[in-house]
């Protein structure tokens, strides 16, 4: 049972544009999200969270958007950079524990110049 | 600063060995914990330890043990490695178990034979 679905497992845009990512989940307790972004052969970076008090946080180029109702969650880039391509995770928290984290699958995202 | 540093980056162990993965954080952060991640999947927590002195089971944390040997560190046992235990392991600290993002080292990619 997949509480957190990124259910495209790649995206491609070219640099300057736009890049959306998308994240669903369907565990109605999750309120704490998060984005991870992983370069081959690293670990994981923590990029931008949300909280479920809010539906849109912003950070420079990074922005994310919540919609409670929908449960659904989108990672925008603008503008989006090759130095952007790489996996990303969207991760979902119960009371916002770290213990109580589920990831996504990922997205790989492929920046062209 | 080093961050979390995980130690090997890779092995390969034969079925029923056994093996220690070393991780130690210099940020003084209270929480440790250890992922798995796979093929086509997100990471999946094994363990973790909300502060020194004190673990608890994760995800998938059959086939594993794990010690706090200090804040600083936070070993993941296997004791007799299977097939199924080929992954690549991601240690991560943080500085409270809520709503605080976790910091990731790079991994260790281990391969059972």
């Amino acid at each position: 049972d997949q509480q957190v679905k990124q259910n495209s497992p790649s995206l491609s845009v070219q640099e300057g544009r736009i890049s959306i990512l998308n994240c669903d989940y369907t565990n109605s307790m999750f309120d704490y999200f998060l984005w991870y972004k992983k370069y081959p052969a690293e670990g994981p970076t923590f990029l931008i969270s949300i909280s479920s008090i809010k539906d849109k946080n912003e950070d420079g180029r990074f922005t994310v958007f919540l919609n409670k109702s929908a449960k659904h969650l989108s990672l925008h880039i603008v503008p989006s950079q090759p130095g952007d391509s790489a996996v990303y995770f969207c991760a979902a928290s119960d009371g916002g524990s770290n213990y109580k984290l589920t990831f996504g699958k990922g997205t790989l995202l492929t920046v062209n110049p | 600063n080093a961050g979390v540093t995980q130690t090997p980056k890779f092995q390969v162990l034969k079925t029923g060995q056994s093996m220690t993965l070393q991780c130690a954080q210099d940020m003084n952060h209270n929480s440790m914990y250890w992922y798995r991640q796979d093929p086509g999947m997100g990471l999946r927590l094994i363990y973790y330890s909300a502060s020194e002195g004190t673990t608890d089971k994760g995800e998938v944390p059959n086939g594993y043990n794990v010690s706090r040997l200090n804040k600083r560190e936070f070993s993941l046992r296997l004791e007799s490695a299977a097939p199924s235990q080929t992954s690549v392991y991601f240690c991560a600290s943080s500085l409270l178990t809520v709503n605080t993002e976790a910091f990731f080292g790079q991994g260790t990619r281990l391969t059972v034979v």
